[in-house]
């Protein structure tokens, strides 16, 4: 049974540019939660999809958006990219009724120079 | 004033010991509780829920104060696989999602 995926694992881009990271959610699951870690801190709640509609947003500007497929996978787009925007990107999965079950990827690694 | 705070560590421990980590959270509102774990340059990994009764997993201890406001996390016979940073976690219902709002986390070295 497949945990969560993502991809790419790595990835370098410039200021300006735009990036998008892909997440294939764990067997079973049907809502994809995104998180951005910087160096030193904790996961920081991006924003949660289900039923391919955002559903929750946290503290971060238009630049971050997203998408949900009918198959669950979702993408996360962020324009415009700013030297700050270097982190560790968590994809995480789980079901719509409650916080239990999540399960992370191993996140996508962003440096932007 | 962030949602979840926790103590700054780092936790530097031998083999053997007791530790304890604390956090506090400001929103009265949060429903669910847990403690992640989280090794270097990894994805974070559930370790235990956390009860207003307490519980217990092997060497592990939780427990929550909800008037408090305030979770703890006590590990006995530390052992040198223990290290790594333990994150404090807290859930709301929030326009019917179950965000999970991490605190800083805590760093535990296990040594020798």
């Amino acid at each position: 049974d497949a945990g969560v995926t993502q991809s790419p694992t790595h990835l370098i881009k410039t200021r300006g540019q735009q990036v998008t990271l892909r997440c294939s959610p764990k067997s079973g699951h049907d809502t994809v939660s995104w998180y951005q870690q910087a160096l030193g801190q904790g996961p920081q709640f991006i924003f949660q999809y289900y039923e391919e509609e955002e559903r929750q947003r946290g503290n971060f500007p238009d630049r971050f958006s997203g998408h949900q497929f009918p198959n669950y996978s979702s993408e996360l787009n962020v324009n415009a990219l700013l030297l700050g925007d270097s982190a560790l990107y968590l994809c995480a999965s789980s079901w719509a009724k409650g916080p239990y079950g999540y399960t992370f990827g191993s996140g996508t690694r962003l440096t932007v120079v | 004033r962030k949602e979840v705070e926790q103590d700054p560590g780092p936790f530097n421990v031998p083999e053997g010991a007791t530790v304890a980590f604390n956090c506090t959270y400001s929103n009265s509102a949060s429903q669910s509780f847990f403690w992640y774990r989280q090794d270097c340059r990894k994805e974070p990994k559930l370790l235990m829920s956390v009860y207003s009764s307490g519980n217990e997993d092997g060497r592990f201890t939780a427990q929550l104060n909800r008037a408090s406001q305030y979770i703890s996390l006590l590990i006995r016979d530390s052992k040198l696989s223990d290290s790594a940073t333990y994150l404090c976690v807290v859930t709301g219902v929030l326009n019917s999602g179950y965000a999970l709002n991490f605190g800083k986390g805590t760093s535990l070295l296990v040594t020798p």
